[in-house]
């Protein structure tokens, strides 16, 4: 069964620097997304994408944030001058269609600040 | 202020019984709704999607919607073990690419 693939599984990084996650959604998915979950806290919504555009945003995904589509099949989310708030699992997602698709979701990106 | 309401739990259920979870939504315009089950420390996973009012079954998973009183609900029956989780109800406002608003979960333990 096809599935969504993020790298790394676990990212330690200094307050203040960037960061990169890498997803690959789903082959002939055409949404994606990304998610972070502050431990012990509820799956957020960060922003979705597109046709090599952001679709949606929420409140979380600032200046600090952004994606992009750098090949046919990568999906990436920077973050730059990390915070110690930015601790979290990333999670990417994708789906075929629009809001009524299921999303499906990687395994996650534990990122950590120190 | 899109919200998803689910009581937190834990719920407790002796194995072989019906588990029921529950969650409300404030939105009206809400459309399409999910139940995801996530494992500590391991990803959301779709256990079921349901668009209309009234059930949805799939295998011992049963759905529930009801729109009318903005309400969604997960019976799981002959409940086992591998069952214990925490289970996340999410909803779709519009028929858009918008993001799913997620509830905070409801932790089902199963007692052997």
């Amino acid at each position: 069964e096809p599935e969504v693939t993020q790298t790394p599984s676990h990212q330690v990084t200094q307050m203040g620097q960037e960061v990169i996650l890498r997803c690959v959604p789903i082959s002939n998915h055409l949404y994606f997304y990304w998610y972070r979950q502050i431990l012990g806290q509820k799956v957020e919504f960060l922003v979705s994408f597109y046709n090599n555009e952001i679709s949606e945003k929420s409140e979380i995904f600032d200046d600090q944030f952004s994606v992009e589509r750098p090949d046919g099949s990568n999906f990436t989310l920077k973050i730059r001058s990390t915070k110690l708030e930015d601790s979290a699992m990333y999670f990417c997602a994708s789906s075929y269609g629009t809001g009524g698709s299921p999303l499906h979701f990687g395994n996650g990106t534990r990122l950590t600040v120190t | 202020q899109k919200e998803v309401e689910q009581n937190s739990g834990p719920l407790s259920v002796p194995e072989g019984a019906i588990a029921s979870l529950n969650c409300t939504y404030s939105d009206r315009g809400s459309q399409s709704f999910f139940w995801y089950r996530q494992y500590s420390g391991k990803s959301p996973e779709l256990i079921m999607s349901i668009y209309s009012n009234g059930d949805k079954e799939d295998g011992r998973f049963t759905a529930q919607l009801n729109k009318a009183s903005q309400y969604v609900s997960l019976l799981i029956r002959d409940s086992q073990p591998s069952d214990s989780a925490t289970y996340l109800c999410a909803v779709n406002l519009r028929g858009g690419a918008d993001g799913l608003t997620f509830g905070k979960g409801t932790h089902l333990i199963i007692q052997p």
